[in-house]
């Protein structure tokens, strides 16, 4: 079974600093990496996604970062804000879009 | 257009009873997966349905089984159940089976088993 590795697993940031989320994975036939966002009591939303032709896609303070040789991709928030405190989850898919998630990140943004 | 739907959103249950957990794709969808989420863990592959037939299936054992009608929309039923089937149920749909189109989540149903 395939996994992704993710890291590390809650993350304490000042608002207005950078919150940097890691993940690794092993099969390099992945060809799709999202990143979702869950908020308490809520189902995971799409928060941004990368193909691997390309290393870094950027929306707005979101920029998904790409090392295929390393087969790591990470999430990195800008200006972090206090709402941006969520759990957030890499995932990648397998066979037929079955998504394979990480551990999850807890992230808190302090005033 | 609303998006994912499932219910209920909580359930009680006490071991050894059976569970139906219901779910309505969003508007354009014909693939609808299932997932499991314990607390504080990352969401957990249980089966995918397309055009009506089990397409996929994660390591869960036969007590999970799941439907899909005609509409598209799902049901999960959980036989037998154990205190460890506590969980968040996720459900999430998407257009088609190939490619890497966006996966849309509900908002679960939280089931608790005592």
């Amino acid at each position: 079974q395939q996994q992704v590795k993710q890291s590390p697993q809650s993350l304490i940031v000042q608002k207005g600093g950078i919150s940097i989320i890691n993940c690794a994975y092993e099969n390099t036939a992945f060809d799709y990496f999202p990143w979702y966002q869950q908020f308490p009591g809520k189902g995971p939303a799409l928060l941004i996604a990368i193909r691997p032709d390309v290393s870094e896609k950027k929306e707005g303070r979101f920029t998904i970062s790409f090392n295929k040789s390393a087969k790591q991709f990470s999430l990195h928030i800008m200006d972090s804000q206090p709402g941006d405190s969520a759990t957030y989850f890499c995932a990648a898919p397998g066979t037929a879009s079955k998504l394979t998630f990480g551990t999850g990140t807890r992230l808190q943004v302090t005033l | 257009d609303a998006g994912v739907t499932q219910s209920p959103t909580h359930l009680i249950k006490t071991r050894g009873q059976q569970v139906t957990l219901r779910c309505s794709p969003k508007s354009g969808h014909d693939t609808v997966s299932w997932y499991q989420q314990a607390l504080g863990q990352g969401p957990q592959f249980i089966f995918q349905y397309y055009e009506e037939e089990e397409r996929q299936r994660g390591n869960f054992p036969d007590r999970f089984s799941g439907h899909q009608f005609p509409n598209y929309s799902s049901e999960l039923n959980v036989n037998a159940l154990l205190l460890g089937d506590s969980a968040l149920y996720l459900c999430a749909s998407r257009g088609g089976l190939a490619g890497t189109d966006t996966q849309y989540f509900g908002p679960g149903t939280r089931l608790t088993v005592l």
